[in-house]
C-alpha cells in the first residue's frame, strides 16, 4: 500500500504567520489523466471534518484563498498564509490514487 | 445543508457484533459513493471501505474485508457498517464520509465504540 508520511507531528506558530505541511507519499501520486490523487483535510475539536484541497490543489466550495495545495509526484505541501485563530487544527493529507486510500499521521498546528 | 448523524456505537465486548448506521440529509443520497473512516484514540486515521452510489459496488481494506460489512439504504438515505467479532484494536471513532468532487467531502460527527471486556 501507499504510505504518506507527515514528518511534523505539531508546529508551533502565531497568528498571522505563513507555515508550510509537508506530506511525502511512497510512490508517485500521479495518475495518467494529469492528477494528483492527494487531499488535505482540517480537524477541529468540536466541528466536523473538513475536506480543504483535492488533486493536490484544487480548494473546495467554500475554502478561504489563503489555504494553498502544492507539489507534484511524491511531496506535497499545504501552506497557510496569515494564519487564523480558527485554523489551529490537525491537518491530514490522504492518497486515492490506490486502494487502501491511505492517510497521513496528521500534523497538529498549535499556538506558540 | 449536508448532514450526516452516525449512531449505534458503544461499549461492546471481544468478539461480539456491532452495527453503526448513518443518516444523511441536505443532499440526493443515492447519488453519492459513500465510506467509512474510523480514528484511533491516538488520532490515526484508517479507511474502512466505501460502497457506491447504487450499493452495487464495495471495497474494503484488506486488513478489515473479512470481519466488516459496509452496506445502504437508499430509500432510507442510511449507511451501515457491520462489525463482527471485534477486537479491541477496533476501539475508535467511526466516521460516515461522502464522497463528491472531492474524496470525504463531508463527514459526520462520529461515533465512538469501546472494545472491552
Amino acid at each position: 500500500q501507499i504510505m504518506l508520511t507527515q514528518q511534523a507531528e505539531s508546529l508551533w506558530i502565531s497568528p498571522g504567520e505563513r507555515v508550510s505541511i509537508t506530506c511525502r507519499a511512497s510512490q508517485s501520486l500521479l495518475y495518467t489523466d494529469g492528477k494528483h490523487y492527494l487531499s488535505w483535510y482540517q480537524q477541529r475539536p468540536g466541528q466536523t471534518t473538513k475536506a480543504l484541497i483535492y488533486h493536490a490543489s484544487v480548494r473546495t466550495d467554500g475554502v478561504p484563498t489563503r489555504f494553498i495545495g502544492s507539489g507534484s509526484g511524491t511531496e506535497f505541501t499545504l501552506s497557510i498564509e496569515h494564519v487564523q485563530p480558527e485554523d489551529f487544527a490537525i491537518y491530514y493529507c490522504l492518497q486515492t490514487l490506490k486502494s487502501p486510500w491511505t492517510f497521513g499521521g496528521g500534523t497538529k498546528l498549535e499556538l506558540k | 445543508e449536508v448532514q450526516l448523524v452516525e449512531s449505534g456505537g458503544g461499549l461492546v465486548q471481544p468478539g461480539a457484533s456491532l452495527k453503526l448506521s448513518c443518516v444523511a440529509s441536505g443532499f440526493t443520497f443515492s447519488d453519492y459513493w459513500m465510506s467509512w473512516v474510523r480514528q484511533t484514540p491516538g488520532k490515526t486515521m484508517e479507511w474502512i471501505g466505501d460502497i457506491k452510489y447504487d450499493g452495487s459496488y464495495t471495497n474494503y481494506a484488506p486488513s478489515l474485508k473479512n470481519r466488516f460489512t459496509i452496506s445502504r439504504d437508499n430509500a432510507k438515505s442510511t449507511l451501515y457498517l457491520q462489525m463482527s467479532n471485534v477486537r479491541s484494536e477496533d476501539t475508535a471513532t467511526y466516521y460516515c464520509t461522502r464522497t463528491g468532487r472531492a474524496p470525504f467531502d463531508y463527514w459526520g460527527q462520529g461515533v465512538m465504540v469501546t472494545v472491552s471486556s
